[in-house]
């Protein structure tokens, strides 16, 4: 059981350059969730899916697309990457809508 | 709509003193909170929560946390700090629907 996988870990962008974040999780959950972490501002949601087919806009989506591939699997597109998006990445999941998050590990993204 | 306050981005305390971080939460409607911890280049994963019912609520290692409704807090304390407790902490409200809201974290440094 690995709870919450992120891929990749590390990544280095030029401005403008494209790119696509994986988290898949295997404890069946219905929800998940994309935050973007920076210093001194906590997590900040970019999109979440409450449920496979679904997805919604969180707090700071905009430079963002997400697509709720299967119940596994969630994924968060940058098209045309900023500065701006340099941050810590996290996916999380949930079973219910108000329950316990679980977090993957993170994906560290530099745009230079 | 909701938010979380954490009072204090750093806290330093000795080994062995009592732990105190404090989070004050606005929600409108009956708020589940949680408080988190982040390790070093590792995700978040859940310390303790409140849903309903008993105000006081343990959690893991060694950590609890008392709901207080008429003070809107959910102060996080520890009788004892260990070296082992250095992270970031984070408090979170959750009331209604799936967004989960995310304090800017408290940095706890024990000092030996």
């Amino acid at each position: 059981n690995a709870g919450v996988t992120q891929t990749p870990k590390f990544q280095v962008l030029k401005t403008g350059q494209s790119m696509t974040l994986q988290c898949a999780q295997d404890m069946n959950h219905n929800s998940m969730y994309w935050y973007r972490q920076d210093p001194g501002m906590g997590l900040r949601l970019i999109y979440y899916s409450a449920s496979e087919g679904t997805t919604d806009k969180g707090e700071v989506p905009n430079g963002y697309n997400v697509s709720r591939l299967n119940k596994r699997e969630f994924s968060l597109r940058l098209e045309s990457a900023a500065p701006s998006q340099t941050s810590v990445y996290f996916c999380a999941s949930s079973d219910l809508g108000r329950g316990t998050q679980y977090f993957g590990p993170g994906t560290r993204l530099l745009v230079l | 709509a909701q938010s979380v306050t954490q009072l204090g981005s750093h806290v330093s305390v000795s080994e062995g003193a009592l732990v105190l971080l404090r989070c004050n939460y606005s929600s409108s409607v009956p708020p589940y909170l949680f408080w988190y911890v982040q390790y070093p280049n590792q995700g978040l994963q859940l310390l303790l929560k409140y849903t309903t019912g008993a105000t006081l609520v343990k959690g893991i290692n060694g950590f609890e946390a008392e709901f207080k409704k008429s003070e809107t807090s959910f102060h996080l304390t520890k009788p004892s700090a260990h070296m082992s407790d250095a992270a970031e902490y984070f408090c979170a409200v959750r009331a209604g629907g799936f967004k989960t809201i995310f304090g800017a974290g408290t940095r706890l440094f024990v000092k030996a």
